[in-house]
């Protein structure tokens, strides 16, 4: 069975700073996808960035870039120039290939990330 | 503009009564989840339903129960049965297309048994 970990259960940032996040994750398959979504205090969550495991280059999304480390299973997300609005809890979360449905997905705990003023 | 809606925000339940939350769909997405969220815990799957009058079990189902009569609904019923239900609750969708994965959500209900 996958598991996905997120060792920092809370973290902060200056406004217009950079923040990591950390994920990793389990699995003995090959072909994989890898997601971080995001939950703002409104609470309707939202994709914030998409990884394809046979893909080398790392995907990124406007100021939301990632580090995929794929023999390390590590998955972090990069927050560039944060914002107010990334004031948010984060969950990183993985789901086999050839899956197209959400019952494979294996979600992270999550880590809260608030943006200071 | 298409989206998910679920209702009611937030409800309060006695213990021993059932209770049922909705979720509504207008993406026209075949397949549907119920997610429960707990802190610390992340998100577990509950039930989910990949067409119309069939759903299966997830992860926690035991004191749960849901239905699939049409395509744009799956309401979730929290019965008596389920020893510790409060909690956040979110429903979901997704196309069945396997090159995206995305998942698209509703903004939550909150259960609190009194």
């Amino acid at each position: 069975a996958q598991t996905v970990t997120q060792s920092q259960p809370e973290m902060s940032v200056q406004e217009a700073e950079t923040v990591t996040l950390s994920c990793t994750y389990d699995t003995s398959e090959n072909n994989y996808y890898l997601f971080w979504y995001k939950q703002p205090p409104s609470r309707q969550m939202i994709l914030v960035i998409r990884q394809e495991a046979y893909k080398q280059q790392n995907a990124t999304e406007n100021r939301f870039s990632v580090n995929f480390q794929k023999a390390a299973k590590s998955f972090s997300l990069k927050i560039s120039d944060s914002q107010l609005g990334d004031t948010a809890m984060y969950f990183c979360a993985f789901m086999k290939h050839g899956f197209g449905y959400g019952q494979n997905f294996v979600f992270g705990p999550g880590t809260r990330l608030s943006v200071l003023p | 503009d298409g989206g998910i809606t679920q209702s009611p925000k937030y409800l309060f339940r006695k213990e021993g009564q059932n209770v049922t939350l909705s979720c509504e769909q207008n993406l026209n997405h075949d397949a549907m989840y119920w997610y429960r969220q707990d802190p610390g815990q992340g998100l577990r799957l509950i039930y989910y339903s990949q067409i119309v009058n069939d759903f299966q079990k997830g992860d926690i189902a035991e004191g749960y129960s849901v239905s699939r009569e049409k395509k744009e609904s799956f309401p979730l019923t929290v019965t008596s049965a389920q020893k510790n239900p409060t909690a956040f609750y979110l429903c979901a969708s997704s196309t069945r297309q396997s090159n995206t994965g995305e998942l698209f959500f509703g903004e939550g209900s909150r259960l609190t048994v009194l």
